[in-house]
């Protein structure tokens, strides 16, 4: 089966750094990707990493490692406005992506 | 970028009846998909509408409950038949632009949340 394991729930402060943990188990894998979702919003687009690595832009970074299955969003600087849903989702080819259950970010002042 | 807009946003229908969601790309697109996603839930997708041949329906997903249309590279439509409670969710239609492939980047509609009585 295809599985994408992500933590429910995170709470964290505002002007704080947070880290949400994404392990995959995909038939085929290509890349992984980042998906922000404010509560009755689309899904928008943050980050994509084919390589292993880190890869960053503005506040938020994201880190791939292929060999341990597992990547991670970073989030500096935490505004309130970060409080909102990612979900982490698998490229596993044939133009697919399977999208994790999504961690809800509560950022607290 | 991508700019989707869907119709309707929100709809409330009876059981037995059909809803048709229209989704319009503001620029020309080959890969089209719509998902369904209950409220705080992750994202399912339920088939991939590529212009000029039949959709390619996921595991659990049939034409005939999902009937898609695909009639150029801006617009695609999804039916919802026969309806039941159990189709009460939120629909959403994405695209993946060429010039964002390498990125395996998605844009994604506003969604049009349905309720099935």
């Amino acid at each position: 089966g295809q599985s994408l394991e992500q933590p429910s729930e995170v709470t964290a402060v505002e002007g704080a750094i947070v880290q949400i943990n994404c392990t995959y188990q995909t038939s085929g894998f290509y890349g992984l990707s980042w998906y922000q979702q404010h509560d009755g919003g689309a899904p928008t687009f943050l980050s994509y990493n084919g390589l292993d690595g880190l890869e960053e832009t503005g506040r938020f970074s994201s880190f791939l490692s292929r060999s341990d299955s597992y990547g991670y969003l970073l989030l500096q600087e935490l505004q309130m406005k970060d409080s909102a849903s990612y979900f982490c989702a698998v490229y596993t080819g044939g133009f697919k992506t399977i999208f994790g259950a999504g961690t809800r970010l509560f950022v607290k002042a | 970028s991508a700019v989707i807009s869907q119709k309707p946003s929100r709809d409330i229908c009876q059981r037995g009846t059909s809803l048709t969601i229209q989704c319009q790309v503001d620029s020309q697109v080959t890969m089209m998909f719509w998902y369904r996603q209950q409220p705080g839930q992750s994202l399912t997708l339920i088939a991939t509408a590529n212009q000029g041949s039949e959709a390619t329906y996921e595991s659990g997903f049939v034409i005939d409950k999902f009937p898609i249309s695909r009639p150029n590279l801006t617009f695609s439509t999804l039916t919802v038949s026969n309806m039941s409670p159990e189709d009460s969710s939120i629909y959403l239609c994405s695209v993946r632009p060429r010039e964002r492939i390498s990125y395996n980047e998605q844009f994604f509609g506003p969604g049009t949340r349905l309720t099935v009585l």
